[in-house]
Parts: structure tokens; sequence; C-alpha cells
């Protein structure tokens, strides 16, 4: 079936230490969102790549970083986690940039210690 | 905020029966979503609405739009355990993004 994958579902950092979250996706969708939720909020975008194209959310934190190094994958990088960045991260996908359904996956839940 | 919210915040019924929430929003919209979300896990797409249609059915599932008005409400007729999650409603215009209501927690007990 035609998906969206997280890796690792749970991770575990150390407050400061880099930490890395990868998403692919079999449904060959050309673009490509990173949400952030933390408990009983509303997912929050953080950006989205359209193909290669890299559109950053005014109000995200340089702390976060993304590559999208192929159609199939793309990653999270956050460079210094302090401890209000725990929280659910999730992928999503769409046919296109404009106005189509999003397709999630399950997430990584962010623990920083 | 462009953010839409949701009413109620949490509602709890009794299986079988019926499930209405109620999203309003502020700006003008192409599309209006509904997705559901079970605890601890990723959003699942449940309903697109456009917005020059008033009322769609998929399943249990109706949703009206009253672009006038700025809302959407969903229901959930006969509503079973498994219905327990959150649900969000998301609206498409400008941005080329989707942004989210604030979500109605439901429980359905037995």
């Amino acid at each position: 079936d035609a998906m969206v994958i997280q890796n690792p579902r749970y991770q575990v950092t150390q407050f400061g230490k880099p930490v890395t979250l990868s998403c692919s996706q079999t449904l060959n969708h050309n673009v490509m969102y990173w949400y952030q939720q933390k408990s009983s909020q509303a997912p929050k975008l953080l950006f989205h790549y359209y193909d290669k194209d890299f559109n950053n959310e005014a109000d995200t934190p340089d702390n976060f970083q993304s590559r999208r190094p192929n159609t199939s994958f793309c990653f999270l990088d956050i460079r210094s986690p302090g401890l209000g960045d725990a929280a659910m991260y999730l992928c999503a996908t769409s046919r296109d940039r404009q106005y189509y359904e999003q397709y999630f996956g399950p997430g990584t839940r962010l623990t920083v210690t | 905020s462009q953010q839409g919210e949701e009413d109620p915040q949490a509602l709890s019924i009794q299986e079988g029966e019926n499930a209405t929430m109620n999203c309003s929003y502020k700006t003008s919209i192409n599309n209006l979503q509904w997705y559901r979300q079970n605890s601890g896990r990723g959003l699942v797409h449940l309903i697109l609405i456009r917005s020059n249609e008033r009322e769609k059915h998929s399943g249990r599932l109706r949703v009206t739009l009253d672009t006038s008005k700025k809302s959407s409400s969903l229901l959930i007729t006969a509503s079973r355990a498994a219905d327990t999650a959150s649900y969000f409603c998301a609206t498409a215009g400008g941005g080329n993004k989707l942004t989210f209501g604030t979500g109605t927690q439901l429980k359905v007990e037995l």
C-alpha cells in the first residue's frame, strides 16, 4: 500500500544534542510537509517542500532545518534541541501544493532530556 | 491568528448517538477538510468540501459548509467506540497550505 513512513516512532535526545527525524513516501507526491504538534494542540506547520523548492514558515525557529534529497525522502534536523521542542513531529504529503488533501505519517514522538 | 476554532473542545456521547462538531474560520477558502487523529497517531483525511458546495456525505459522515457564516459542521451518525479520537477541521485558501482548527476531542462510550 502507498503510504507515508516516519522513523523512528519514538526518539529521545539530550538537551542540545542534534537529532534527525526521517520521512519517506511511496505516493510519489510533489509536496512534503513537516508539522510540530504539542499535546492537545493543532498541528503547526514548520515548512514544506514543493518538489525541491523549500518553503519556510515565518515563525519557524532557525534551530529547525530540513532536507529533501529526492522525491521520496525528507528529513527534519533539529540542531540544538531544547526542552520546548519536545513534541510529536508529523510528516505529510500532498499531490500538489494547491488545495489537495494531505496524507500523514504516524508521527515521531520526540522527548528531550 | 488565522487558525480556525472548533467547538465543543470535548464531547462525550454514548455508542449509537450522533456527534456534531463545529468549525469556524476567518478567511475566504478554496475548500475545507476534516481530519481524524487517534491518540498518539498521525492524522487521517476524512472528507473535503469545496467552497461552492453546501453539503457532502461519506458513509456515516455528513459535512456542511456555510461560507457566508464562515463555518462548517461535521456530523457522525450512529457513533461507535472506534470513533473515539480528535477531529480537526482545516481550511485551504491562500498560501498553499492548510490551517488547522483547535480540534474537538470525541469520546464514545459503550
